[in-house]
């Protein structure tokens, strides 16, 4: 079975410049979380959606930073311009709702700024 | 807001040995969860507790979650170079519609041949 499928693996670009990182949750699974990994920081949640709606955006660090979610089987993280501070792993994951429910993790976008 | 500490931040054990990873919640664990991570990987589902007391044990792993539902601890028992990695304890943290999971800062892992 397919797990989530991240792209890219890997995404080296210049300060200023957009970036979108893209997530296909598991099929059938209606929550999906965005994450973000630093060394400094570990492994922080970003945003997460259920039923393609997003439920809690707290953690987006700024307004370069956005998600999107336009089916269930999709959702985008978008960051611009974007920063040499932005250079981490984002991690996409998804469950089903209820709480107790375990959540799988994509492989991750490693991104640098430079 | 709830936090997760987890200990010790990193271990180095010998080859064989065993070892303990504990992780402690300032709330009233609603679900914990162990994963695991690989440099350059994504996190892999280890086990999930929820129930007081509960324990679970999948090769030679073993988590436990205290009757109180505050800490939970996962022990290795004679530690291969397979276990090396990064261990992170997840947090079910209830929300209005849907829950989230919060992670600790986790612990690495190194294994001494």
């Amino acid at each position: 079975d397919a797990g989530v499928i991240q792209s890219p693996r890997h995404e080296v670009t210049e300060m200023g410049q957009e970036v979108t990182l893209r997530c296909k949750p598991i099929s059938g699974h209606n929550s999906l979380f965005w994450y973000r990994q630093t060394m400094m920081r570990g492994l922080e949640l970003l945003i997460y959606f259920n039923n393609n709606v997003p439920i809690d955006d707290s953690g987006m660090p700024e307004d370069r930073f956005s998600a999107k979610m336009p089916n269930a089987s999709f959702s985008t993280l978008k960051i611009q311009p974007s920063e040499p501070r932005d250079s981490a792993v984002y991690f996409c994951a998804s469950s089903l709702t209820a709480s107790g429910n375990t959540i799988y993790f994509g492989e991750g976008s490693w991104l640098t700024v430079v | 807001s709830q936090e997760l500490e987890q200990s010790p931040q990193s271990l180095i054990v010998q080859e064989g040995k065993n070892l303990t990873i504990n992780c402690t919640s300032s709330k009233t664990l609603y679900g914990l969860y162990w994963y695991k991570q690989k440099y350059g990987e994504g996190l892999i589902f280890l086990m999930m507790l929820q129930k007081g007391g509960e324990e679970k044990s999948h090769e030679k792993i073993t988590a436990k979650l205290d009757e109180k539902k505050q800490q939970s601890s996962l022990h290795i028992t004679a530690s291969q170079p397979s276990h090396a990695g990064i261990y992170l304890c997840g947090a079910d943290k209830i929300g209005s519609s849907a829950s989230k999971i919060i992670f600790g800062s986790g612990t690495r892992l190194s294994i001494r041949p």
